[in-house]
């Protein structure tokens, strides 16, 4: 089945700095990648996601980077903000229907 | 839309007791997936439904867990008899297609005593 390592599991940015978070994932089949946003008593929200024909997608301060050679996609947030503090999980998809999950980042951006 | 709805948002009960989770899927969406959180283990998939028909409960505990779907709209997971290492967030999520991505209810925090 797929497996989905994330990197690194904490990461503690000054306010204003950019922050990267990395996924690799094993299945050759997987096609689709989703980020979620993870605040504190909250479920997981979609913040961005991107398909295997695109390399790379941008949504204001947030843009995702897919290598589908090297299979790993990476996540991009510029000009952090005390609000962008979370969990944040990357995870990927084939068509089969369910996503596979990394272990999460721990963002923390230092006013 | 409301958004998946899940309840209750928390519960406490004794070991050896029955608990209920529920979930409402988004409407129109045709999978539907219970995950489970705790520190140690992340996010865990139980069982994931398409147009309500259970496809994959490899990832349920044991026997004890239970799952149903009876229509499109509801979703429960049953805990019988609970223990406290059942104690967790558990999560409802839906999806359109099921290669699109989730939306997430606000979760079901159990507490087992």
């Amino acid at each position: 089945g797929e497996n989905v390592e994330q990197h690194p599991s904490t990461l503690s940015v000054q306010e204003g700095d950019s922050a990267v978070i990395k996924c690799t994932y094993s299945d050759s089949a997987s096609n689709y990648f989703p980020w979620y946003k993870q605040e504190l008593g909250k479920g997981p929200q979609l913040i961005i996601d991107i398909r295997s024909n695109v390399g790379e997608k941008k949504d204001q301060r947030i843009a995702v980077t897919l290598n589908k050679t090297a299979k790993h996609f990476s996540l991009h947030i510029t000009e952090t903000q005390p609000e962008d503090s979370a969990v944040y999980f990357c995870a990927a998809s084939t068509n089969a229907g369910k996503s596979t999950f990394g272990d999460g980042t721990t963002l923390t951006v230092k006013p | 839309d409301a958004g998946v709805i899940q309840s209750p948002r928390h519960e406490v009960t004794e070991m050896g007791q029955e608990v209920t989770l529920r979930c409402k899927p988004i409407s129109g969406h045709d999978y539907l997936f219970w995950y489970r959180q705790t520190m140690m283990r992340g996010l865990e998939l139980l069982i994931y439904f398409n147009n309500n028909v259970p496809i994959d409960d490899s990832g349920m505990p044991e026997d004890r867990f239970s799952a149903k779907m009876p229509n499109a709209s509801f979703s429960t997971l049953k805990i019988q008899p609970s223990e406290p290492r059942d104690s967790a967030v558990y999560f409802c999520a839906s999806s359109l297609r099921g290669s699109g991505g989730y939306t997430f209810g606000s979760g079901t925090r159990l507490t087992v005593v």
